[in-house]
């Protein structure tokens, strides 16, 4: 079974450009999560999305923006770059949400963004 | 919201000793705890789950422990290797958000 993809795995901007990341969950995978990894921060929840609806959302402006796909594909848009959004960005798959037993997460390799 | 803490300082261990690392968290105790494995560059990988009424979930060599009153989960590594080398994570779902802690590098020297 295919693992979770994510697309570009790298990807450089300038500050003020807006950017769209793509995850391909695991085959059978309803929920998708989105997390951002910085040094300073750690492992920090985007949010959830599980049959095209997003189910949560942590604590990031608005310039952070999601969407699932009826084949659960999600994809991630940033608007407006700052250099603080450098980071690498992880999706996770699930079958109906992280956290419960048999609904573990599987993480992709993540992409690397970094912001001019 | 929920606040969990790991030791950031690196855990530096001998070969074929145990690992403890330990994960503690701020408001009431989760349904379920997690552990997973960093490697750098890599998204984390899936260890174990322990749930709140499990005192003590083992798979190979590894370990964890959940005490609620203390709020706090035990991570071991029994035997360890080099190949355990890595940053470990625990987390935990609180009101439908998971939080990650920042994670506890190890260092198995041979």
């Amino acid at each position: 079974k295919a693992g979770v993809t994510q697309t570009p795995r790298y990807l450089i901007k300038t500050r003020g450009q807006q950017v769209t990341l793509s995850c391909s969950p695991i085959s059978g995978h309803r929920s998708v999560s989105w997390y951002q990894q910085t040094p300073g921060q750690g492992l920090q929840f985007l949010f959830e999305y599980f049959s095209e609806t997003q189910r949560n959302k942590g604590n990031f402006p608005g310039r952070f923006s999601g969407r699932q796909f009826s084949n659960s594909r999600s994809e991630m848009n940033v608007s407006t770059l700052e250099l603080g959004d450098s980071a690498l960005y992880l999706c996770a798959s699930s079958l109906g949400g992280g956290g419960s037993p048999g609904n573990e997460q599987f993480f992709g390799p993540g992409t690397r963004l970094t912001v001019l | 919201s929920q606040k969990i803490e790991q030791n950031s300082e690196a855990l530096n261990i001998q070969e074929g000793k145990t690992a403890t690392l330990t994960c503690n968290y701020t408001n009431y105790s989760p349904a379920y705890l997690q552990w997973y494995r960093q490697d750098p560059g890599r998204g984390p990988v899936f260890l174990l789950l322990i749930r709140e009424n499990e005192k003590e979930k083992r798979k190979e060599r590894l370990k964890v422990t959940f005490d609620t009153t203390l709020k706090q989960s035990l991570f071991h590594i029994t035997a360890s290797q080099p190949a355990d080398s890595a940053t470990y994570l625990c987390a935990l779902r609180d009101f439908n958000k998971f939080y990650f802690g920042s994670g506890t590098k190890l260092n198995v020297k041979p």
